[in-house]
């Protein structure tokens, strides 16, 4: 079955190293997201990509960086990680346009920052 | 500023019918959607208006009027695993999707 896998699902760091959150979907989805989930906050979205080579901010894009190189994967990269980017990290993919709400979600990747 | 507006929980009974409302205030509209979260869970997908009316999916349904930028989720016959948050989302003018904080929903047996 296709299906979108977010890797790893639990990872603590310290203030100021690099983390990579890895995405990958089978699906051969066009459009791919990074939201953060934080409580009493609705998903807000980091970055996105309409297909290969296409990367475009999000909301709450600062601090964090992404690149598509190929259709399945859009790795999320905290250059130099803060306690403000504690949070849990959902990767999302979708079929068609831009103006597709439907999103298939990854299992979440919870980051904590000391 | 763009706004999404739920209420943060609700607590029903199993077998009965619970009504999540959800208003808000965008950038333009190409879409509501609401998605269910069970606890420690990804959010999935559980349906989509764009047109005023309402929308029949088995237990589920959907409203929406669009001139009083207004949602809301109908849930019947309540089950125990109906249990979860709710969550309301708008697709504004620039095919960004915005979210509500969503409604965490108790059933109690």
């Amino acid at each position: 079955d296709a299906e979108i896998t977010q890797s790893p699902r639990h990872k603590i760091t310290e203030t100021g190293r690099q983390v990579t959150l890895a995405c990958h979907q089978t699906w051969n989805h066009n459009n791919m997201f990074w939201y953060r989930q934080d409580l009493g906050h609705g998903l807000r979205l980091i970055h996105y990509s309409y297909g290969v080579q296409d990367t475009n901010k999000g909301e709450v894009s600062d601090g964090y960086s992404v690149s598509r190189s190929n259709t399945e994967d859009l790795p999320l990269t905290l250059e130099s990680a803060a306690s403000s980017q504690t949070s849990v990290y959902f990767c999302a993919s979708s079929e068609g346009g831009r103006d597709t709400g439907e999103l298939f979600f990854g299992e979440g990747s919870r980051l904590t920052v000391l | 500023g763009q706004n999404i507006d739920q209420p943060t929980e609700m607590t029903a009974t199993e077998g009965a019918i619970v009504q999540i409302n959800c208003t808000y205030q965008t950038s333009g509209f190409n879409g509501l959607f609401w998605y269910q979260q069970h606890a420690g869970e990804a959010p999935t997908f559980l349906s989509y208006n764009v047109l005023d009316g309402l929308e029949e999916k088995g237990r589920f349904s959907s409203f929406l009027s669009r001139s009083k930028g207004y949602s809301y989720l109908l849930l019947k016959e309540l089950q125990m695993k109906d249990s979860a948050s709710y969550l309301c989302a708008v697709m504004d003018s620039n095919y960004q999707l915005i979210w509500g904080a969503g409604t965490k929903l108790i059933i109690k047996p």
